[in-house]
């Protein structure tokens, strides 16, 4: 079985300062891993996939995120926060089957 | 740019009805997905579905649940006998395969709002 680990229901920052969302994950075989943005009210968006290759990957709205293998984690990254990144922020880990698992959600506030 | 929309945005039913959710996927799509979300919290998976049958499906989806496709655009989740736990927002997903495999993102359609009384 395949799973997502978010570890904090809620990340709080200052406008201009880095943020970190974390996610952890468990699967059989090469993982699909994946991170989705949710505005209230709205469907999910893709951010940004891992897949294969580099370890640091880039995505929308100048986010990035690093796959560490060892430590099984797919960390969320953005140098500089904003206050319109506000969003709820899910991880997703897809395996061979096809379907995404998602984590439970990560509440990203950012305060001016 | 494509998008998958669904309809209705929003359904209020009584317990016991049926209710229909429509979806019609990104056209050159052929993964397709639903999923839900209660309360705006976690997103379950619901049911997968390619090359017109079902691939994969979880515990949540009893034999109260169904999905079709039928006539290669629409692709719907029906609910025969609707309980009050069924509220929730039922958002329709779709891939397009990379490579051969379904390794690509999923797009979201924007969700149907569900509420049962």
């Amino acid at each position: 079985a395949q799973s997502v680990a978010q570890p904090e229901d809620q990340v709080n920052v200052a406008e201009g300062n880095p943020l970190t969302v974390k996610c952890t994950y468990s699967v059989s075989g090469n993982p699909y891993l994946f991170w989705y943005v949710q505005y209230p009210n709205r469907g999910l968006q893709f951010l940004l996939k891992y897949i294969t290759g580099d370890n640091l990957v880039k995505g929308s709205y100048g986010f990035e995120a690093e796959f560490n293998k060892s430590q099984t984690s797919f960390h969320l990254k953005k140098p500089s926060a904003l206050v319109s990144d506000s969003a709820l922020y899910f991880c997703a880990v897809r395996g061979n089957a096809g379907k995404s698992t998602f984590g439970d959600g990560t509440t990203l506030t950012v305060k001016p | 740019e494509p998008e998958v929309t669904q309809t209705p945005s929003h359904q209020v039913t009584q317990m016991g009805q049926e209710v229909i959710l429509r979806c019609v996927p990104i056209s050159n799509h052929l993964y397709f997905y639903w999923y839900r979300q209660i309360l705006g919290q976690k997103v379950e998976f619901l049911v997968s579905f390619y090359n017109n049958e079902i691939s994969e499906k979880s515990e949540i989806f009893d034999d109260q649940f169904s999905v079709e496709r039928p006539d290669g655009s629409n692709f719907t989740l029906k609910i025969r006998s609707t309980k009050l736990e069924d509220s929730a927002m039922y958002f329709c997903a779709s891939v397009l395969p990379r490579g051969g495999s379904d390794t690509g993102e999923l797009f979201f359609g924007e969700g149907s709002r569900l509420t049962v009384l």
